[in-house]
């Protein structure tokens, strides 16, 4: 089965950090781009970062960009989002979720994971 | 950065009926590179239209999008119970990538 599984959120302190993983199978990992895609409690959607196939082209969403560091490991299958200095209003769904071919609309979604930043 | 706007917020119809979602760019999205997904509550999103027009895999044909430059349009020739849900408009003609607000059609 195609999926993508979320991993590693939960309640984090502000200035706090966190690792997120996704875990692939079913398909070729290898060949696609992959991102994070982020939803607040009760609000719509926010891009967050992209990387593509073999890592060469890495991109951010400007409200994280120096905080957080997306990255991949063909090998294993599994994406990463590292998330630096935490703040109240990271608190969200974070989704994994790849891109179809050389268009970046996002044709398989996680079931995500929930980052809670307080104190 | 492109901003979309989603409306109605709310759209309140009861099944069988037509549902239109209309979706509008501040600029122009180039390519007709616009998408729509389908979001229920506790459940990822899923992809039902890109490129403005073409339907993804497996989703049914009373599932239609229209459009280009800066005004799209999604429709749902007769709605059925599992039609209601978030709908949320995507451009990906230009970076960073960014989301409309959402309409929500529920039930009347």
């Amino acid at each position: 089965e195609v999926q993508l599984v979320e991993s590693g959120g939960g309640l984090v302190k502000p200035g706090g950090s966190l690792r997120l993983s996704c875990a692939a199978s079913g398909f070729t990992f290898s060949s696609y781009s992959m991102n994070w895609v982020r939803q607040a409690p009760g609000k719509g959607l926010e891009w967050v970062s992209s990387i593509s196939s073999s890592s060469s082209y890495i991109y951010y969403a400007d409200s994280v960009k120096g905080r957080f560091t997306i990255s991949r490991d063909n090998a294993k299958n599994s994406l990463y989002l590292q998330m630096n200095s935490l703040r109240a209003e990271d608190t969200a769904v974070y989704y994994c979720a790849r891109f179809l071919g050389k268009d970046w609309y996002f044709d398989l979604w996680g079931r995500g994971t929930l980052v809670t930043v307080s104190s | 950065e492109i901003v979309l706007t989603q409306s109605p917020g709310t759209l309140s119809l009861s099944p069988g009926e037509r549902a239109t979602l209309s979706c509008r760019a501040s600029q122009s999205v180039s390519s007709s590179y616009l998408a729509w997904y389908q979001q229920k509550p506790g459940q990822a999103p899923r992809l039902l239209i890109y490129g403005a027009s073409s339907r993804a895999t497996g989703i049914p044909d009373r599932f239609s999008g229209s459009g280009s430059g800066t005004d799209f349009t999604l429709t749902i020739s007769r709605l059925e119970p599992e039609d209601f849900a978030v709908y949320y408009c995507q451009q990906y003609g230009s970076s960073p990538l960014t989301f409309g607000p959402g309409t929500k059609v529920d039930i009347k």
